[in-house]
């Protein structure tokens, strides 16, 4: 079956290390996302990619880096400038950047500072 | 990207229909309206999109006003397993815009 994998499904960090977050999808989808949600709140967007080796900040892209050498695969690296680093993250794609694309989301990483 | 304006709670007894209304009064022309819903700790899932026409799948219904400024997503038999957060969301060409605000908590009862 076609669809996006996080992993792991959950990750500690300690203070000041880098860690990074897995997103691979079978999709053949063009454009990916990476989402940062807290408790009780909405998804807030971190970074896109629309095509493969291109990507733009989201609007809370402080802190986290990205890349996207591979159409498949888009991880995030949470770096230790993020200083409230935990959050639930969640990692999305649509086929092509075409505004009638739904979004298909994965089931997430939940990250906590030990 | 238009943002969009969500109760934050609402009920509805298990049967019967949940109607979800969504206010979008800044939608461009080009923007769709989309729906999704999550279940704690998953990844939203996808229900249903529109630009203009009322829409209908499998899983729910979509009803677009005229003006476009508003919209109402309908679960014509609600049940147990529809309690969820509900997102109404607007997107447009730029693929990086869709803000999601904090949605509908529905509470589906018996």
């Amino acid at each position: 079956d076609g669809g996006i994998t996080q992993s792991p499904k959950y990750l500690f960090r300690k203070e000041g290390q880098n860690v990074t977050l897995s997103c691979e999808q079978n999709l053949n989808h063009d454009a990916m996302y990476w989402y940062r949600q807290d408790p009780g709140q909405g998804l807030r967007l971190i970074y896109y990619s629309q095509i493969v080796n291109d990507f733009q900040k989201g609007d809370i892209a402080e802190g986290y880096s990205v890349s996207r050498e591979k159409k498949e695969s888009f991880p995030l690296t949470v770096t230790s400038a993020q200083k409230n680093p935990t959050a639930f993250y969640l990692c999305a794609s649509t086929k092509s950047r075409r505004e009638n694309q739904p979004q298909h989301f994965g089931d997430g990483t939940r990250l906590s500072i030990l | 990207d238009a943002k969009t304006t969500q109760p934050p709670s609402m009920d509805c007894a298990e049967g019967r229909a949940a109607n979800l209304p969504c206010n979008h009064s800044t939608i461009s022309g080009n923007e769709y309206v989309y729906w999704y819903r999550q279940i704690h700790s998953q990844g939203p899932q996808y229900i249903i999109h529109g630009l203009k026409n009322n829409e209908t799948n499998e899983m729910a219904s979509l009803i677009i006003t005229e003006d476009r400024k508003s919209s109402t997503l309908i679960l014509p038999h609600a049940t147990l397993r529809d309690t969820a957060v509900y997102y109404c969301i607007v997107r447009g060409t730029n693929a990086g815009k869709s803000t999601f605000g904090d949605g509908t908590t529905l509470t589906v009862k018996p």
